[in-house]
């Protein structure tokens, strides 16, 4: 258990809706990291807050949006749902944003799947 | 253009065996990562690799970072069943808040 929680662990949804991912970072965690895997593109960064504040953003598409709160947790809002986003999303955390190796905690992911 | 580039793709062995895979790029990273994930779970972080040159070991799991902090590689000895998963690597370039991952490599250890 790495002490990440994602909820939820499945979602299923039709094209066109929107949904919204939850991420809880582990106790102490300033960072925030959220990644899309799908079979035929690997694991590919989204979007990283730290301490509230967006960091750094990835190939994330304009569909997409995400933010942290005071609490430290973490939402990821994917809107116009298309059958290609179908894919697990995983969230990270770490302690620090800079000047420390990235060593990031994964949660058990949420698996969406469009129809 | 793929950052990080690791290899082989896939490798499947016996019980028993040796193995090592690769992690190569043409920049430079303040550190780089190896990760091991089972299917539908998240990464798992093995090490962190900081130093060029720089040599770390877990139980069976031997790890290298490459002298110009470019490369990286995994090996592991007497791989056992339990091995089985993809391995993945990622890096930070410039200490821009994003790690970048590597395809990773999917091992099959086979009884």
């Amino acid at each position: 258990d790495s002490g990440v929680t994602q909820t939820p662990k499945h979602l299923i949804t039709a094209t066109g809706q929107r949904v919204t991912l939850r991420c809880s970072p582990r106790s102490g965690d300033l960072s925030v990291y959220w990644y899309q895997q799908s079979l035929d593109q690997g694991l590919q960064f989204l979007i990283h807050y730290y301490n509230g504040e967006e960091r750094a953003k990835g190939n994330i598409l304009e569909r997409f949006s995400a933010q942290q709160f005071p609490d430290l947790h973490s939402e990821l809002n994917l809107s116009s749902l298309e059958l290609g986003d179908s894919a697990l999303y995983f969230c990270a955390s770490s302690v620090e944003s800079r000047g420390a190796p990235y060593e990031q905690y994964f949660g058990p992911g949420t698996r969406l799947t469009v129809t | 253009t793929q950052l990080l580039e690791q290899s082989p793709q896939f490798l499947s062995i016996q019980e028993g065996e040796n193995l090592t895979v690769y992690c190569n790029s043409s920049s430079v990273f303040s550190s780089l990562q190896w990760y091991r994930q089972e299917p539908g779970e998240g990464p798992v972080l093995l090490v962190t690799v900081v130093t060029g040159g720089e040599v770390k070991k877990l139980k069976r799991l031997t790890f290298q970072f490459g002298d110009a902090r470019k490369d990286s590689s995994l090996h592991i000895t007497a791989a056992q069943t339990g091995d089985t998963g993809l391995y993945l690597c990622a890096g930070d370039v410039s200490n821009a808040g994003k790690s970048t991952f590597g395809d990773g490599t999917t091992l099959t250890v086979k009884p």
